[in-house]
């Protein structure tokens, strides 16, 4: 069965600072990996994911990801964060299966101070 | 990219009454269909998924007579929520995935409808 864990609910940054957002993963078989990011009463836009191949994986508005098999880690990080980056953002899992369900961490809200 | 749409974005309802909501993929042709739940400040929930042209697999404790999902066509997912109780209030999110021969594996989301039964 696959499970996700994403550490720290809440992440506070200053603007321009690094931004790290944690995800760890459990899978009995090699996961497919995703994060998600989601704006205030609106639905989920996918950010980035890893299936197979290059491991540093680069995402939309400068997010990037590394898939670390040893660590079963897929932490999400942005060298220089925006206003624009504060919500909310979800890591999530799949066996690697067309038409399996994606299983959610609880998500990591991110907030932006100038 | 792939594009979902959801249809109403929010409705509020009378308590006793059934809500529709519609799920289309836009631009693709979805095999199977998801419909999640989210209360506020929560991750998504799975409720149930959607596969074309046959009977949805819920999720243990989602009631499938009180959550009527329909998946006629490769484009559209119909979620019914019938006889609504102000419980049922929440905001409900489609995600749409081509799978099939392509194998495509990512899931594509709706904006989501806020459903506010009083």
């Amino acid at each position: 069965a696959q499970s996700v864990t994403q550490l720290g609910s809440h992440v506070s940054v200053s603007e321009g600072a690094l931004v790290l957002l944690r995800c760890n993963y459990s899978s009995s078989v090699p996961p497919y990996l995703f994060w998600y990011v989601q704006y205030p009463n609106q639905g989920l836009q996918l950010l980035l994911k890893y299936t197979t191949g290059a491991t540093l994986v680069k995402g939309i508005n400068g997010f990037e990801a590394e898939f670390k098999k040893s660590e079963t880690s897929f932490h999400l990080t942005k060298p220089s964060a925006h206003m624009s980056d504060a919500a909310e953002y979800f890591c999530a899992v799949i066996s690697g299966q067309a038409g399996t369900a994606l299983i959610f961490g609880k998500g990591t809200t991110l907030s932006v101070s100038s | 990219g792939a594009v979902v749409s959801q249809h109403p974005s929010r409705v509020i309802c009378k308590s006793g009454t059934s809500v529709k909501i519609e799920c289309r993929s836009l631009d693709f042709q979805a095999t199977t269909m998801f419909w999640y739940r989210q209360f506020p400040k929560q991750s998504l929930m799975l409720m149930a998924t959607s596969n074309e042209g046959s009977k949805a697999t819920y999720e243990q404790g989602v009631e499938k007579d009180k959550f009527l999902i329909n998946h006629a066509s490769l484009t559209l997912s119909t979620l019914t929520v019938t006889s609504a109780h102000p419980e049922d209030s929440s905001f409900y999110i489609c995600s749409a995935s081509p799978g099939g021969a392509s194998g495509e594996e990512t899931q594509y989301f709706g904006p989501g409808t806020r459903l506010l039964v009083l």
